[in-house]
């Protein structure tokens, strides 16, 4: 597609559920990228793809959270036993050789945990 | 500890003023700074960037400058329209270092122009 799509744009969710938001990167683009902004809070880097290599998941704030990238495109940002405090928006990027440094954003997935 | 600084949490001009916006950073491996605008209920976009190597970069009405001896940059724009109203966000990386491909934010500046 033209932009990165994330779903679902809107989520909420009972506490102690489990949560899947999924990602799919502008075509062709190797490097993927979670990034979470709670309310009042700058972009807090969770995860990183890049191609085959292992992820860097040192962004991750807890192991209710996980990631994966199946076949170097679509990711799915899994959060095990939501607790309110998980409420933010789940924003993916991606990036390739040629934009660098510079990441491209998706419109983000809204989650609430009431 | 917050290595990307934003001071001022909002700003508010008139249309056809300069907005400028303020970035403080302390990381001294940053050596790559972007700025990124959000509107409401969408995703951050990609405005400018500029590396260390400059002091200044222009596209348009977008001009971002760079005192890497203050570890200070700025994003200036000029004329300001309403559409212009967004949260701004900027961004670093260290492009030199093991994690050349993380970006790290400050909390955001809303900016909003007055018609």
């Amino acid at each position: 597609g033209a932009g990165v799509s994330q779903s679902p744009s809107n989520k909420v969710t009972e506490k102690g559920k489990d949560v899947e938001l999924r990602c799919d990167p502008i075509s062709g683009h190797t490097a993927l990228y979670w990034y979470r902004q709670s309310l009042g809070q700058g972009l807090e880097f969770l995860i990183y793809f890049q191609g085959n290599s292992a992820p860097d998941k040192s962004g991750l704030p807890s192991d209710r959270f996980s990631a994966e990238r199946t076949g170097g495109s679509v990711s799915t940002l899994t959060i095990q036993r939501t607790q309110q405090e998980d409420s933010a928006v789940y924003l993916c990027a991606s990036s390739n050789r040629i934009s660098g440094n510079t990441i491209y954003f998706g419109e983000g997935s809204w989650l609430t945990v009431v | 500890d917050q290595q990307v600084k934003q001071n001022s949490p909002s700003l508010s001009v008139q249309e056809g003023r300069i907005s400028i916006l303020n970035c403080d950073y302390t990381n001294s491996m940053f050596d790559y700074f972007l700025w990124y605008k959000k509107y409401p209920a969408e995703g951050p976009t990609f405005l400018i960037s500029i590396s260390s190597i400059k002091d200044k970069n222009e596209d348009g009405r977008f001009t971002v400058f760079l005192n890497k001896s203050a570890k200070h940059l700025s994003l200036h724009i000029v004329p300001s329209q309403p559409g212009d109203s967004a949260v701004y966000f900027c961004a670093a990386s260290a492009r030199s270092g093991g994690s050349n491909y993380k970006l790290t934010f400050g909390k955001g500046t809303l900016l909003t122009v007055n018609p």
